[in-house]
């Protein structure tokens, strides 16, 4: 079956830019999406189609993709902005939607 | 206000049963694709269930295959998720999440129903 990895964690000072990746083979054909996850909360969409920002989330969050690997892009790091990430893709061979493992992001 | 609420959560023995209630309020039901999503404590999201807008699809991970079901009944706004033959390694947060479809993921989420199974 289709295999989605994550790093565990990453951290960042404020002010700084965090880089979570979401790899996987041919991830460009998956439709990507990205979850914010506080402790607590539910997850929340921050990125949907690989790049699109819902209506709400501030434009610090990006997303990009390039061969085997998505990218969520956090610029200007906040202390509110420390949650788990994860993305989400669709499996076609499997007929399933997958989610990644998630990476932890701490502010420093 | 759009809103998702789950209930029928609880503390069950394994092999016992469980179905869990999801309603939507301010919005139609019929008009969405729903989704069904757990998290094991400190742990990460795993998708189990896809339903269409008229229950006529559905998808499931091979996880609960033969276990769990999924249903919906638009005219009370809710989707179901029947959990049967549960397993300590079902204890999760479950979550309902409305499926915008592959383009635009899940859009809104309820707060959860926390499913405990103790031996």
């Amino acid at each position: 079956s289709y295999v989605v990895t994550q790093p565990p964690s990453v951290s960042v000072a404020p002010g700084k830019t965090a880089t979570i990746t979401c790899g996987g083979n041919n991830i460009g054909t998956k439709y990507v999406h990205w979850y914010q996850q506080k402790p607590g909360q539910a997850p929340l969409l921050v990125i949907y189609y690989y790049r699109v920002r819902p209506s709400g989330i501030p434009e610090r969050f990006s997303g990009h993709i390039s061969g085997n690997t998505a990218t969520l892009t956090i610029s200007s790091v906040e202390a509110g902005d420390e949650a788990g990430y994860y993305c989400q893709v669709w499996d076609s061979s499997g007929v399933q939607y997958l989610f990644g493992p998630g990476t932890q992001l701490t502010v420093l | 206000e759009e809103k998702l609420e789950e209930s029928g959560g609880g503390f069950v023995r394994p092999g016992e049963s469980l179905r869990l209630s999801c309603v939507a309020s301010g919005f139609t039901l019929s008009s969405y694709e729903m989704v069904w999503v757990r998290q094991p404590p400190g742990q990460g999201l795993e998708w189990l269930f896809y339903i269409s807008q008229n229950g006529d699809t559905v998808y499931s991970a091979d996880s609960v295959k033969g276990r769990f079901t999924i249903s919906r009944d638009n005219a009370l706004n809710s989707v179901f998720l029947q959990m049967n033959s549960l397993r300590v390694e079902d204890t999760a947060l479950y979550y309902c999440a409305r499926d915008r479809g592959l383009r635009l993921g899940f859009d809104l989420w309820g707060r959860g129903a926390q499913v405990t199974v103790f031996s």
